[in-house]
């Protein structure tokens, strides 16, 4: 059974620093990997998706990498800002539209 | 714009009150699903459709239903809500293909009384 596992789970950062979130699955027979973004009481926002061919996707200040035989991914944020301030989930997608998604990282960068 | 669509934004009910969400696609997706989100925890997916196919998962309680009166709309039904469904109800598209990417929908904030 696919599980997945981000760490830390909160993360507090001065303005400007890069930082790096992580995210861990325990079975590498995923299709692809997706971030989100989600601020408070709201839908998720699609930010990267990496297929299982690839090793990773950039746009703009963030950059995902995978690694199916270890089974983590990483999203790296640089040069952050306080609008960067939500919570960071990943999504294991998986055979016959199982998706799941880790508890995610509650991020807060500080002006 | 494209985009998913969920209606209300908030949905105060009563303790076993039948309830039901909205969620419309104009992205013309095949597959649309229902997650549930409950405060500080990952979403969990309830059900999903490809086009009129309805697949449930294996833990969704019988109390929750879904109809797909067709490719744009999808309802989630709850026939009667507990305490313990109070939650963020989201919604979400993707084309079919076995990568293809979730688009999620802003959510149903649900409060049960």
């Amino acid at each position: 059974k696919q599980e997945v596992t981000q760490i830390p789970a909160a993360l507090s950062v001065p303005e400007g620093e890069n930082l790096v979130l992580n995210c861990s699955f325990t079975d590498s027979a995923i299709y692809n990997l997706q971030w989100f973004r989600q601020d408070p009481g709201k839908g998720l926002t699609s930010l990267l998706l990496i297929q299982s061919s690839q090793r990773e996707q950039t746009s703009g200040r963030l950059n995902a990498s995978l690694d199916k035989s270890s089974g983590r991914s990483t999203l790296y944020i640089a040069a952050s800002q306080p609008g960067d301030s939500a919570t960071y989930l990943c999504a294991g997608h998986t055979g016959g539209f199982k998706t799941i998604f880790g508890a995610g990282t509650r991020l807060f960068v500080k002006a | 714009d494209a985009m998913v669509i969920q209606n209300p934004r908030y949905q105060v009910t009563q303790f076993g009150k039948p309830v039901t969400l909205s969620c419309s696609q104009t992205l013309n997706h095949n597959v649309m699903y229902w997650y549930q989100q409950k405060s500080s925890q990952a979403p969990k997916l309830l059900f999903h459709y490809y086009d009129k196919d309805f697949n449930n998962e294996a833990d969704t309680p019988d109390n929750f239903q879904s109809r797909r009166p067709n490719t744009s709309f999808c309802f989630l039904d709850i026939r009667s809500p507990g305490l313990g469904d109070a939650a963020m109800y989201l919604c979400a598209t993707s084309m079919g293909g076995r990568e293809s990417e979730q688009f999620f929908g802003p959510g149903t904030r649900l409060t049960v009384l």
